[in-house]
């Protein structure tokens, strides 16, 4: 089993529609949870950190859920911007940052 | 900003030349990295260092080697390219916890 598992897609979505994705990573005692957004040709930049409480970033909400291993990311209003591919990222307690494990993407794209 | 510069955007080498990436970054990180992305694998960790001189194998290694003379600059070595080395290779760096990473463009080799 893949430490950190997110689902391909692709995601083809309308303009305007709300979107999520999840990510589910194997690693009980994983501590610090990202999202990235990399568009195409181009390299993954940090959208944004997940915490446990959740948290909201304008049009983008994070979520952490522990007790079932998964983090979530959630799109509202979606802009054809938007399109790109989200990595998650995980990193264990007290591991070093040799240990940032990126999930495999999830492919969005907003369609007009 | 924070800036993490790849010598190159596009390479395309010969089976069994030596190939140099290089990557450079301006924030004074300690950490940095060499992955390498293949569609549907994902970022997969090739080497890390944490300090100038120091280096940890990643998840895979063989057939690349580094070298981080100065902090400030860290190389991938392909010692003898062969064509399943052709793939995007991405640089990043960090600063010890949260472990955000900040990356370069990426370079994209094509060994033939």
């Amino acid at each position: 089993r893949k430490e950190v598992e997110q689902d391909p897609g692709p995601f083809n979505v309308p303009e305007g529609a709300t979107v999520a994705f999840n990510c589910t990573y194997s690693n009980s005692a994983s501590q610090s949870f990202f999202w990235y957004r990399q568009d195409c040709r181009k390299e993954p930049k940090l959208l944004m950190s997940v915490y446990s409480s959740g948290n909201e970033d304008g049009r983008f909400t994070a979520q952490l859920n522990r007790a079932s291993q998964y983090i979530s990311l959630l799109i509202r209003d979606s802009k054809l911007s938007d399109s790109a591919t989200y990595l998650c990222v995980v990193t264990p307690e007290g591991g070093s940052a040799r240990q940032l494990t990126f999930g495999s993407g999830t492919q969005l794209t907003v369609l007009p | 900003d924070v800036k993490v510069t790849q010598s190159s955007r596009y390479l395309v080498k010969r089976t069994g030349e030596k190939v140099f990436l290089e990557c450079v970054q301006d924030m004074d990180h300690e950490n940095m990295f060499w992955y390498r992305q293949d569609p549907g694998l994902g970022l997969r960790l090739i080497y890390f260092s944490y300090d100038v001189k120091m280096k940890e194998k990643g998840d895979i290694p063989e057939g690349y080697s580094v070298s981080r003379e100065k902090k400030e600059r860290f190389s991938l070595i392909l010692e003898s390219a062969s064509t399943n080395q052709t793939s995007m290779y991405l640089c990043a760096s960090s600063s010890p916890g949260p472990f955000e990473a900040f990356f370069g463009q990426g370079t994209r080799l094509t060994v033939v």
